[in-house]
């Protein structure tokens, strides 16, 4: 089952532009991660942030971690056209299960 | 990073027939695998987990005489999609964890298979 929301569903920049994606989530969990998609292809791993953790980065991509509101942002600054695909966050829930659960995801469209 | 394969990356089949996706873990050994299907536009929806030498754990609502996996070695699984009908068209995706077993790990995904029945 799905658990996670993301704001907003498509969002369409500027070269050269910041792009912000939110993801909000309902239990608790161990980590949130961030994955991109292309179109028709397999996903990939952006970024892990740990319950514990507030903040991280990784090169043009930041992270943030709010466990008491359940929400998550995903922020990459001086965006390319090739960083256009889908994003997802996925929580890797508290209990053991090694399943994670995805967000809706953000189209996101970097116009050259 | 591990590297997760998927084959084929697309099938197109007459509806009746049964279509079979691998999965492969190329540099690990997992003992889990998961299976999801992606609608257009969509996320990914959990189908089942994939458990090496035992039974798949199906998600709630997913027909596991409709979609048979097999995880026989601990780097390969298979779906079976059985009877195939036009709905069964969608984009289904494999993933394992990393097989450190440490936790807080990613999830390594295959390229993904588009299944088109005619």
């Amino acid at each position: 089952s799905q658990q996670g929301e993301e704001d907003p569903q498509a969002l369409s920049i500027q070269e050269g532009e910041n792009a912000t994606m939110n993801c909000s989530y309902k239990t608790s969990i161990n980590n949130l991660q961030w994955y991109r998609q292309n179109s028709g292809r397999g996903l990939v791993h952006l970024i892990l942030i740990r319950s514990n953790e507030r903040e991280k980065h990784s090169g043009r991509l930041r992270v943030t971690l709010d466990t008491s509101k359940k929400s998550s942002s995903l922020l990459i600054t001086a965006s390319r056209a090739a960083d256009t695909a889908s994003y997802f966050c996925a929580t890797d829930p508290q209990g053991g299960s090694e399943k994670l659960v995805f967000g809706k995801g953000t189209k996101l469209t970097v116009n050259p | 990073g591990a590297v997760v394969s998927q084959h084929p990356s697309w099938v197109i089949c007459k509806s009746g027939t049964s279509v079979k996706i691998e999965c492969r873990s190329l540099d690990f050994q997992a003992t889990t695998m998961f299976w999801y299907r992606q609608f257009p536009k969509q996320s990914l929806m959990l189908m089942a987990t994939s458990n090496e030498g035992s039974k798949a754990t199906y998600e709630q609502g997913v027909e596991k005489d409709k979609f048979l996996i097999n995880h026989a070695s601990l780097t390969l699984s298979t779906l079976t999609v059985t009877s195939a009908h036009p709905e069964d068209s969608s984009f289904y995706i494999c993933s394992a964890r990393d097989p450190s077993g440490r936790p807080n790990t990613e999830a390594f995904f295959g390229q993904g298979t588009r299944l088109t029945v005619v």
